[in-house]
């Protein structure tokens, strides 16, 4: 099976730069994703990590190591309208491509 | 990103009723979507893999036979919720796996599904 972790809360304040961790147990891996949730919304994608590095898109970036089972998600100049929740997600190595979530990381971006 | 919808975005319904849920894929096709159920503070729950032309597969402990899944169409899945109680109360939400370039899943904006 897959298990992910990730922590449950964070808080930071406008501008500040947050790091959301996420680390993996899984027999296969094929990815790592990352989703935002605002509250009763539904989940947007971020960022998408195959290969170990550093993948940037605007203020986010996301970083995976597969030989730590480890990865993160980067923002950069916080905005209160980052504060959502965030989670990893794990692709299983499957033809579906279906994900498996971690419980998620809400994120407080105070003024 | 592609687009995918949802109908109804919410319902309240009668115990013992069942509800169906559409999933539309509006600017892609999707060969495979997901449904997802999620508690309130809670992470999303995966409850079947819909795979068009063919059955769902569903995930361990949940009922096929109360979750009914039909993917009909390469842009449409739905799921029934039947004889729905209180417990089923949650927020619904699909996705559709684009297998283009990203081979991502774009998510629907959610059911909220409410069992008086």
């Amino acid at each position: 099976g897959q298990s992910l972790e990730q922590p449950s809360e964070v808080t930071a304040v406008e501008g500040a730069i947050v790091q959301i961790n996420c680390t993996y147990q899984t027999s296969g891996f094929y990815g790592l994703s990352w989703y935002q949730q605002h509250d009763g919304g539904a989940p947007t994608f971020l960022s998408y990590n195959a290969l170990d590095g550093l993948e940037e898109t605007g203020r986010f970036s996301s970083f995976l190591s597969r030989s730590d089972s480890y990865g993160y998600l980067l923002l950069q100049e916080l905005q209160m309208k980052d504060s959502a929740s965030y989670f990893c997600a794990v692709r299983a190595r499957s033809n579906t491509g279906k994900l498996i979530f971690g419980q998620g990381t809400t994120l407080q971006v105070k003024p | 990103g592609a687009v995918v919808s949802q109908h109804p975005s919410w319902v309240i319904c009668k115990s013992g009723t069942s509800v169906k849920i559409e999933c539309r894929s509006l600017d892609f096709q999707a060969t495979t979507m997901f449904w997802y159920r999620q508690f309130p503070k809670q992470s999303l729950m995966l409850m079947a893999t819909s795979n068009e032309g063919s059955k769902a597969t569903y995930e361990q402990g949940v009922e096929k036979d109360k979750f009914l899944i039909n993917h009909a169409s390469l842009t449409l899945s739905t799921l029934t919720v039947t004889s729905a109680h209180p417990e089923d109360s949650s927020f619904y939400i699909c996705s559709a796996r684009d297998t283009g370039s990203t081979d991502t899943q774009y998510f629907g904006p959610g059911t909220r599904l409410t069992v008086l």
